[in-house]
Order: C-alpha cells, then sequence, then structure tokens
C-alpha cells in the first residue's frame, strides 16, 4: 500500500530559528512527485515546495528547501530564519507520474514561539 | 488572476438534510478534484472530473455523495440524507493536467460541514 507518514504530530520552534520536519513515503514507483503543502487556520491548502523523483538536487524555494532521500523514501522540509507567518499544518504528500491521486500525510503543527 | 473559490465557507444542516457545495476552479485548468478533510487528518481524495468527465469517483464514500461537473468548468458536490459522519471540510483543488502528476494542484478554501 502506498503511505505517507509524518511522525512529529507537532513541532514548535522561536522565531528566527530553523526547524525541520519529516516525512517518510512508501511506494514502489520509481516516477513521483513529492510536495509540501501548508494549511493555515484559514484552511486554504497552499503549494509550499515540490520535488521530482528523478531529480538528486534538492528542491529549495527562499526559506524552505528540502532534503530527499530516494533511497530511504525520506523528504523532509527544513524551512530558515522561521516567521510568524510559517505556524500552521504542514502535510507532505506524493502522487506517482502515472496517477493524479495525491497520497496525503496526517499532518504536523507548526508552531512559532514569538 | 483568482484563484480556486468554493461556497459556502460554512454550511450547517440537520442530520437527514441535502446539501449541495460549490466550486469554481481555476479559469481552463482541464483538472478538478474533491477531497474529505476530517478534523486533524489529512484529505482524503473523494473524487475526479478531467473536464466534464468523472474519470474517477473510487474516494466517493456511499452513494448518497455525487459529484458533477457539467460543463467542465463549476463542479457541485452533493450529499444526500446527510450523516454526522459526513462533518468535514471539503476541499476542491484544479490543475492544468489530465492523469498525470507532474502538475501541482491549486486548492480553494474549502466548506467546513458541520451535522447536527
Amino acid at each position: 500500500a502506498q503511505t505517507v507518514t509524518q511522525s512529529q504530530p507537532e513541532m514548535s520552534v522561536q522565531e528566527a530559528e530553523t526547524v525541520t520536519l519529516s516525512c517518510t513515503y512508501d511506494t514502489s514507483e520509481s516516477d513521483y512527485y513529492l510536495f509540501w503543502y501548508k494549511q493555515p487556520p484559514s484552511r486554504q491548502m497552499i503549494l509550499v515546495i515540490r520535488q521530482e523523483a528523478y531529480k538528486q538536487q534538492n528542491a529549495t524555494e527562499n526559506r524552505f528547501s528540502v532534503n530527499f532521500q530516494k533511497a530511504a523514501k525520506s523528504f523532509s522540509l527544513k524551512i530558515s530564519d522561521s516567521q510568524l507567518g510559517d505556524a500552521a499544518m504542514y502535510f507532505c504528500a506524493y502522487n506517482v507520474d502515472s496517477n493524479y491521486q495525491l497520497i496525503w500525510g496526517a499532518g504536523t503543527k507548526l508552531i512559532i514561539k514569538p | 488572476g483568482a484563484g480556486v473559490s468554493q461556497s459556502p465557507r460554512y454550511k450547517v444542516a440537520k442530520r437527514g438534510q441535502d446539501v449541495a457545495l460549490r466550486c469554481d476552479p481555476i479559469s481552463g485548468h482541464v483538472s478538478l478534484f474533491w477531497y474529505q478533510q476530517a478534523l486533524g487528518q489529512g484529505p482524503e481524495f473523494l473524487t475526479y472530473f478531467q473536464n466534464e468527465a468523472q474519470l474517477d469517483k473510487s474516494g466517493l464514500p456511499s452513494d448518497r455523495f455525487f459529484a458533477e461537473r457539467p460543463e467542465g468548468s463549476v463542479s457541485t458536490l452533493k450529499i444526500q440524507r446527510t450523516q454526522q459522519e459526513d462533518s468535514a471540510v471539503y476541499l476542491c483543488a484544479s490543475s492544468l493536467a489530465g492523469t498525470l502528476g507532474n502538475q501541482p494542484q491549486h486548492f480553494g478554501d474549502g466548506t467546513r460541514l458541520s451535522i447536527l
């Protein structure tokens, strides 16, 4: 079965510090796409960062970067210089190249301490 | 341009009533998805449209759930004879893609449905 595991239900970090959210997944496919989405209390699911499995280089988007370990099936999200506006639920998800269905983790609640 | 728009934002209904939830995707997006998100959980797939064709409805939990997208744009998710377990946030997403997974999905704000 295809699954996504986020082992940290909640994480907290001091403003301006760095935090890493973990995600592991299980698939037998070789071509797939990995995503981190952010869901603030407003509920809109916002795409944070995206990684193609065939690319070895880790994706980065400003303060957000990933550590993609394909052999270990690990896809962690690093947030640098944390800001109050980063507080939200963060969901890891993936889909395979041949299928549109996103498989989601249960989410990690990120708390930013001022 | 405008993002995915969902209405209503909140819906309260009595058990047994029918409800209809609307999704207006990003203009030009071929694919449209409905998800159900229970409190404290990740979204779960309900159904998928490519233009007006419903290609996958495997996630619909029962025959009380029905979705349509008659003109390949706006979609409506209808729930008949609502039950308390239907209480959840219903998310709509759209993407440029067809059936391939290489395009990100863009989400609306969701409709929070509460069944009393």
